[in-house]
């Protein structure tokens, strides 16, 4: 099993949807979580970080973790075609500094 | 500048030669992390310095890899005796402490 599993895409959605990307991950004792956008040739920019289970707002960008489930998701409303990316998340590993990061999924926002 | 540089930003090497990549973080960051990333790949874990202490080095493949900091801001990354399987784009980030990290804008290195 992989630390960080994102299912790779692309994933397509219409202008003015809502995009939901996923993340589970398999260390139960991680405690910091994040979510990167990556344009094509492009180096991660950070779009949202999360610690605690829930949802946290940003924007048009909400960030939702469950631990219990291990898992992690993002949701951008509202998706424009500039958003469309490469969406990287990023797993603290527990008790470390290191963090891991999934394949990434490809978003397709479709004008 | 106000982020993350790196140098240089295209390396084309021959199978068997010596590669450095320099990383300029973020003034005031004390974290600094290295990572690799292939095509359609995440950035992989290779190092991660606090200071100009490695605090973690788990993620470097072989002996070939190494990285220093001497004065806990600019870095180098070393690789001896490149192999074709080493072509990758290296990533720089930068931290204030843990949590966010500023990537820089990476170096492509191709090894014939």
């Amino acid at each position: 099993q992989k630390e960080v599993e994102q299912n790779s895409g692309p994933l397509s959605v219409p202008e003015g949807a809502i995009a939901s990307l996923n993340c589970t991950y398999s260390d139960r004792g991680s405690q910091s979580f994040f979510w990167y956008r990556q344009y094509s040739g492009k180096s991660p920019e950070l779009i949202m970080f999360i610690y605690s289970n829930g949802d946290k707002e940003d924007g048009r960008f909400t960030a939702q973790l469950n631990k219990a489930s291990q898992y992690v998701s993002l949701l951008i409303r509202d998706s424009q075609p500039s958003d469309s990316a490469t969406y990287l998340c990023a797993v603290e590993t527990s008790g470390t500094y290191k963090y891991i990061f999934g394949t990434g999924t490809r978003l397709k926002v479709l004008a | 500048g106000a982020g993350v540089s790196q140098t240089p930003s295209n390396k084309v090497t021959e199978k068997g030669k010596y590669v450095e990549l320099r990383c300029d973080p973020i003034s005031g960051h004390t974290a600094l992390y290295w990572y690799r990333q292939s095509l359609g790949q995440g950035p992989e874990f290779l190092i991660y310095f606090q200071g100009t202490g490695a605090a973690d080095d788990s993620g470097l493949p072989n002996d070939r890899f190494f990285a220093v900091r001497p004065e806990g801001s600019v870095s180098t990354l070393k690789i001896q005796r490149t192999e074709r399987g080493d072509s990758a784009v290296y990533l720089c980030a930068s931290s204030f402490g843990p949590g966010e990290q500023f990537f820089g804008p990476g170096t492509r290195l191709t090894v014939l």
